[in-house]
This record gives C-alpha cells, sequence and structure tokens, in this order.
C-alpha cells in the first residue's frame, strides 16, 4: 500500500497563489496515474484533474480547466496542485489519489478575505 | 460534462439488501468497464470499495459488489450493518479520459 501524505491547511486571501503537495512513499508516479479531487462543505466529491502514468499528460476535467494547475516532481514522488489567484469559491478540501485505490489525507484551503 | 446520477439517500434495515443506481451515458458509464464505487464516512477521506465494475481491492467485505447494465451501474450492498452508513460515490472514466463522480448517496441504516 502506497502511503500519501498531503500537506497542511491553508489560510488564503482572495487573490492570493498557493501551492499543495501530496508526497508518495516510494514511485508513485510509475504505474498509476495520479489526480486530484474537490470536496466542497457538505458536497461531493469532483473530479479536478490527472496526470497519467507513462506519458505524463495531464487531463483536466472541463470545469477546472485553466482553474489550477497540476504538476509533479517525480525524481521526490510529489504531486503539486496549484492556484495563482485563489477566490473564495475555491475554499474546500483537496484530495489526492492514485489510481483510485490510496488517497491523501486532504489539504482544507480556506480563502476569505 | 455532467456528474453521473445517483439517488440522494437509501435506506435499509440491518440484514437487508439495498441498492444504489449510477446512470451515465455512452460517453462514459456505458463506454468502458471502468466504474468504481467510493465510501466516505463523515471526515474521512473515501475509500475504494469497487473498481472495474465488479471487483473488489483487498480486504473490502464481500458484502458489496457491484453490477453494470448499459448506461447504468449498481452497488449493491448486502447484509446491511450500522457501519455501512455512509455516503458512497460512483465514478467513471469518460471518453474525454478525465473522469467524473456521482452526485452521491447517502446510506442510512435504520
Amino acid at each position: 500500500e502506497v502511503q500519501l501524505v498531503q500537506s497542511g491547511p491553508e489560510m488564503k486571501k482572495p487573490g492570493e497563489s498557493l501551492k499543495i503537495s501530496c508526497k508518495g512513499s516510494g514511485n508513485i508516479f510509475a504505474t498509476s496515474w495520479i489526480g486530484w479531487v474537490r470536496q466542497m462543505s457538505g458536497r461531493g466529491l469532483d473530479w479536478i484533474g490527472f496526470m497519467h502514468p507513462g506519458d505524463s499528460k495531464i487531463i483536466y476535467s472541463p470545469s477546472f480547466q485553466g482553474q489550477v494547475t497540476i504538476s509533479a516532481d517525480r525524481s521526490i514522488s510529489i504531486a503539486y496542485l496549484q492556484w495563482s489567484s485563489l477566490k473564495a469559491s475555491d475554499s474546500a478540501m483537496y484530495y489526492c489519489v492514485r489510481g483510485g485505490i490510496d488517497w491523501g489525507q486532504g489539504t482544507l484551503v480556506t480563502v476569505s478575505s | 460534462q455532467s456528474a453521473l446520477t445517483q439517488p440522494a439517500s437509501v435506506s435499509g434495515s440491518p440484514g437487508q439488501s439495498i441498492t444504489i443506481s449510477c446512470s451515465g451515458s455512452s460517453n462514459d458509464v456505458g463506454a468502458y468497464d471502468y466504474v468504481s464505487w467510493y465510501q466516505q464516512h463523515p471526515g474521512k477521506a473515501p475509500k475504494l470499495i469497487i473498481y472495474d465494475v465488479n471487483y473488489r481491492p483487498s480486504g473490502v467485505s464481500n458484502r458489496f459488489s457491484g453490477s453494470k447494465s448499459g448506461n447504468t451501474a449498481s452497488l449493491t450492498i448486502s447484509g446491511l450493518q450500522p457501519e455501512d452508513e455512509a455516503d458512497y460515490y460512483c465514478s467513471s472514466y469518460t471518453r474525454s479520459r478525465t473522469r467524473v463522480f456521482g452526485t452521491g448517496t447517502e446510506v442510512i441504516v435504520l
């Protein structure tokens, strides 16, 4: 079982930038896709996007295209999710997930003036 | 890309069987056998309980089973237990190489 450890909770102001991380034990990029999921308070799950193994191509769900950036440093098994200009509506819990099986503990992002 | 449609809630008594439906389209559920189901207890990360329509990860109770017919997938929980009370989400791979979740179903154990 791969363990995914996410960075801690964040409190930001609208317009600020943010990069959260997800570190895996072992080579998390070797054979499985790595994705990010948003869950707004009291709401359902939304797929944000995925990094496919092999070609490392990143596919964003239409709702998140242009709103966030997914990246990774394969050498240290870390995946990232970043925003260049946060909005209050970005406030949510964000999970990283590997192959659907392994989930991070979640990173709570709060955006408020 | 619309979320897959699930009933908002399903309830049953301990020991009973319940089924949760997940309705999609020929672009997602109907296109591939890549439907997964997740269980989420309050305050916890989701947990994979079914993948590829009807396969259970190691350690998941065999009371959980999945199936698919056309554009609709289903999750059946047999022998309902109090600890099964949680939110359940289906998910499908899509023709756009993305994934889409269902709207989520709250399972209530009476």
